[in-house]
């Protein structure tokens, strides 16, 4: 089944310790991206990778970093959280040709930090 | 900057019946996409239905349907024999074709309910 797969599902954290949210993709795409969802604020870009070891700022990077070692991989690094990346997190794929693809997306991961 | 506004936060609708979401974009461009984003409790974004701006005719996917406007700027989406599984928020989304970061910029969500 063609699917991107984050991990975990939920976390909860202290202040400062460093995590590491996976995202895998199935389906060979270039583009990956990560996004976070916040209440009143909608969703915003944190990070996007268009093919392996090319990588950008979205939005709202200050706090994250992200790599793509591997095209199937791009995992969201919190070297030190803080309770505002308390947030639902999305990683999402799509691929470089085709009309207008739209972002396939993960389940989401529930992030707190506390 | 481009924006897209959802202006209905919350809508109701009878099981089996129709109903039409409204989303308006602001953009200078001439190349883009749109899209609509079904995210029901479970969280997960799913993608209900795509259009290019380039093409005149309506995207129609099953009982979803859009009404592409490309000069007033409008994409609403119309949801015929409503089921109680199209209970979700909705997000109209917009990407340009020529954005280098790729970003798809989102508006703030419909929350639809289906009435039983």
């Amino acid at each position: 089944e063609a699917q991107v797969t984050q991990n975990p599902r939920y976390l909860i954290t202290v202040t400062g310790k460093k995590l590491t949210v996976t995202c895998s993709q199935n389906m060979n795409h270039e583009y990956m991206s990560w996004y976070r969802q916040d209440p009143g604020l909608g969703l915003r870009q944190i990070y996007y990778s268009m093919n392996v070891e090319v990588t950008d700022k979205g939005d709202v990077p200050e706090g994250y970093k992200v790599s793509r070692k591997e095209k199937r991989n791009f995992p969201l690094i919190l070297e030190s959280p803080s309770p505002n990346q308390t947030s639902l997190y999305f990683c999402a794929s799509r691929p470089l040709l085709g009309p207008g693809h739209g972002y396939t997306f993960g389940s989401g991961t529930r992030l707190t930090v506390v | 900057a481009q924006t897209v506004t959802q202006s209905q936060p919350e809508m109701s609708v009878q099981e089996a019946e129709t109903v039409t979401l409204s989303c308006t974009y602001d953009t200078s461009e001439s190349d883009y996409y749109l899209f609509w984003y079904k995210q029901p409790p479970s969280r997960q974004m799913i993608l209900v239905i795509r259009q290019e701006a380039y093409k005149q005719q309506n995207a129609t996917e099953n009982r979803f349907s859009v009404n592409f406007q490309k000069a007033a700027k409008s994409f609403s989406l119309k949801i015929s024999d409503s089921q109680l599984g199209d209970a979700a928020m909705y997000f109209c989304a917009y990407r340009s074709a020529r954005s280098r970061d790729d970003k798809i910029i989102f508006g703030k969500g419909t929350r639809l309910h289906i009435l039983p």
